[in-house]
């Protein structure tokens, strides 16, 4: 089984609002990751998770807060975003070996910010 | 400077072969992979090459040349659900996926 699932498919929010996007993996991957990617675009790396400690943030601005409550979640909350911030949020996991492991990626939720 | 180049979209008809060509320079080199992606949905695995040579899965194969610093993915029996953006995308010496823009694919009847 390679299945992340991730809710909700689609969010709609205001710029004032805050909303959390859920990532969810039952494979026993110690390396969790969020992307974001814009229309035409590669994935953009934003954070990534081992052993559920944050060892990659990518320079993302403070509006996104990622949270791994334990091995198998991800969550990334979202407050005060901008209409830019509009794109396809995907998360990934991998084993975390630390070595050349294959991303397997969830569904992915569609953002729009108004 | 990292970079990887693909090329931005190719034609293909119904049950014909194609290749897609990846080229990359990357700080490091600890495999290549290639990912398959429809409009709107997330990407999914399809290779992963770290030796030099072809490594053939069904109907799709992928090539590594790392002293050329190239790749390809090879499609056979092209079908319409092949249609599609393809990544190719490096995983450098800090185990990071560098990633290419993508390869749209569009198969013709």
């Amino acid at each position: 089984d390679t299945e992340v699932t991730q809710t909700p498919k689609h969010l709609v929010m205001g710029m004032t609002n805050k909303k959390s996007l859920k990532c969810e993996q039952h494979m026993g991957h110690r390396a969790m990751y969020w992307y974001k990617q814009k229309a035409k675009k590669p994935p953009e790396l934003m954070f990534v998770y081992s052993y559920e400690k944050l060892s990659i943030n990518e320079s993302v601005p403070s509006r996104f807060s990622p949270e791994c409550p334990n091995s198998s979640l991800l969550n990334l909350h979202l407050h005060a975003l901008q209409p830019e911030d509009s794109a396809l949020y995907l998360c990934a996991s991998s084993q975390g070996t630390g070595g050349p492991d294959t991303q397997y990626f969830g569904p992915g939720t569609r953002l729009t910010v108004l | 400077g990292q970079n990887i180049d693909q090329p931005t979209e190719m034609t293909a008809t119904e049950g014909a072969i194609v290749q897609i060509n990846c080229t990359y320079q990357t700080s490091g080199f600890n495999g290549l992979f290639w990912y398959q992606q429809h409009a709107g949905e997330a990407p999914t695995f399809l290779s992963y090459n770290v030796l030099d040579g072809l490594e053939e899965k069904g109907r799709f194969s992928s090539f590594l040349s790392r002293s050329k610093g190239y790749s390809y993915l090879l499609l056979k029996e092209l079908q319409m659900k092949d249609s599609a953006s393809y990544l190719c995308a490096v995983l450098d010496s800090n185990y990071q996926l560098i990633w290419g823009a993508g390869t749209k694919l569009i198969i013709k009847p």
